[in-house]
């Protein structure tokens, strides 16, 4: 079946730009986790989400960030005025409900802000 | 707070040799450590997930151990093959009342292997 997808693929925006960053879970995954990878941090993780309870938002690293899953499936992972240091990979991971179980990540959206 | 450590941060092995990397974690407290796979530019591919009463898993050429008590893993490959060559991360989930699962990542081995 189709596993974890993101979009876009690749983004390159200018300091001081708001950019969208959208995951598609796997279909039937009711936990879903955003994370970020970048050269000095190594991957960390950002939000979580699990059914309808209210996400675990302790990884987020600012105010400007924010993220939303609508419907209990696809998320979107919001940055208000970028700043360099937020060039990164961020990686979309999904699973079934219990913690047992493995998470499957997408190949990530490259940020890249000029 | 829980740290994840890999040691090396690098390798380079012949092809077909056996070799260990290694993972260490500061707090025992978890619920399960597993071992990803990422290639250059790519997402991440689990390889084995060793839940906290599990000593070992196998997969084909993998073997990963998990020490819990020490706070140790090791992710054994065999017969190492070209194709193998990538960064292998070790990922802990921590056990605490407020879990949600979220992995703590370590830094990442990354291994080439030589023809």
């Amino acid at each position: 079946g189709a596993g974890v997808s993101q979009s876009p693929s690749n983004k390159v925006t200018e300091k001081g730009k708001d950019v969208e960053l959208r995951c598609d879970p796997i279909s039937g995954h009711t936990a879903l986790y955003w994370y970020r990878q970048s050269l000095g941090q190594g991957l960390e993780f950002l939000i979580y989400f699990q059914g309808n309870s209210a996400p675990d938002k302790s990884g987020l690293p600012s105010d400007r960030f924010s993220a939303e899953r609508t419907g209990g499936s696809v998320s979107t992972l919001t940055i208000q005025r970028t700043q360099q240091e937020d060039s990164a990979v961020y990686l979309c991971a999904s699973r079934l409900a219990v913690f047992t179980d493995t998470q499957y990540f997408g190949p990530g959206t490259r940020l890249t802000v000029l | 707070k829980q740290e994840v450590t890999q040691i090396p941060a690098a390798l380079s092995v012949p092809e077909g040799e056996n070799l260990v990397l290694n993972c260490s974690f500061t707090d025992s407290a978890i619920y399960n450590l597993q071992w990803f796979r990422q290639d250059p530019g790519k997402g991440l591919t689990s390889l084995l997930l060793i839940q906290s009463s599990q000593r070992e898993q196998t997969s084909g050429r993998l073997n990963a151990s998990l020490d819990k008590s020490s706070g140790r893993s090791t992710l054994y490959i065999a017969a190492s093959q070209p194709g193998d060559s990538a960064t292998y991360l070790c990922a802990v989930s921590p056990s605490i009342t407020s879990n949600t699962g979220k992995l703590i990542f370590g830094q990442g081995t990354t291994l080439q292997v030589k023809p």
